[in-house]
């Protein structure tokens, strides 16, 4: 079996600080780590994904996750936020457990303020 | 390519009345999703078709609901009766198989909008 946990359902935070948006998984079988953007009133949208190799990986806006193997998590982090990134990201994990299988997190609503 | 069609966008509708909603996958997509999305209860997958076959509908809320994908480029989400609680967003999603160098990132269309009243 397969879940996602996102640990934290909003995260304000002011324009051009740091952020971090906290993903864990479980899963028995080897899998693929996505996070999706949804902006208001619009459908998801990959934002980024790992399938293998480098556990570092970005996005063409700035954002990078880390998958770390040993902690199960596949957390979405941005150096420096604009007032534009206010969305929802949502974490997934694919994987073949005797057919496909995609889950998603519960979402994390990131707040951008000026 | 037009990415993933749906239709309507907003739907409003009284209690009692049936309901369609459409999708157009991605041309040469192999799996279709259909999910629904509330504040209370976030995204839910409500069924899936791989091959214009229904997979897994263990996510169907109950009889009131059910999908049809007649053609590889068309599927159909019908609640019969409608329910007030039914008011949410749905979403329709295709992908690529699983594996052969793919890795099954979906591709959202923009929603309905469902207003049940």
């Amino acid at each position: 079996a397969q879940s996602v946990t996102q640990l934290d359902s909003q995260v304000p935070v002011f324009e051009e600080a740091p952020v971090e948006l906290r993903c864990n998984y479980s899963s028995s079988v080897s899998v693929y780590l996505f996070w999706y953007v949804q902006y208001p009133n619009q459908g998801l949208q990959l934002l980024l994904k790992y399938l293998s190799g480098s556990t570092l990986v970005e996005s063409i806006n700035g954002f990078e996750a880390e998958f770390n193997k040993s902690q199960t998590s596949f957390h979405l982090r941005k150096p420096s936020v604009h007032i534009s990134d206010t969305a929802e990201y949502f974490c997934a994990v694919s994987g073949w457990t005797g057919g496909f299988k995609t889950i998603f997190g519960a979402g994390t609503r990131l707040f951008v303020k000026a | 390519d037009a990415g993933v069609i749906q239709s309507p966008r907003h739907e409003v509708t009284e209690m009692g009345q049936e309901v369609t909603l459409r999708c157009k996958p991605i041309s040469g997509h192999d799996y279709l999703f259909w999910y629904r999305q509330t504040m209370m209860r976030g995204l839910e997958l409500l069924i899936y078709f791989n091959n214009n076959v229904p997979i897994d509908d263990s996510g169907m809320p109950e009889d009131r609901f059910s999908a049809k994908m007649p053609n590889a480029s068309f599927s159909t989400l019908k609640i019969q009766p409608s329910e007030p609680r039914d008011s949410a967003v749905y979403f329709c999603a295709s992908s690529l198989r699983f594996g052969e160098g793919t890795t099954g990132e979906q591709y959202f269309g923009p929603g309905t909008r469902l207003t049940v009243t």
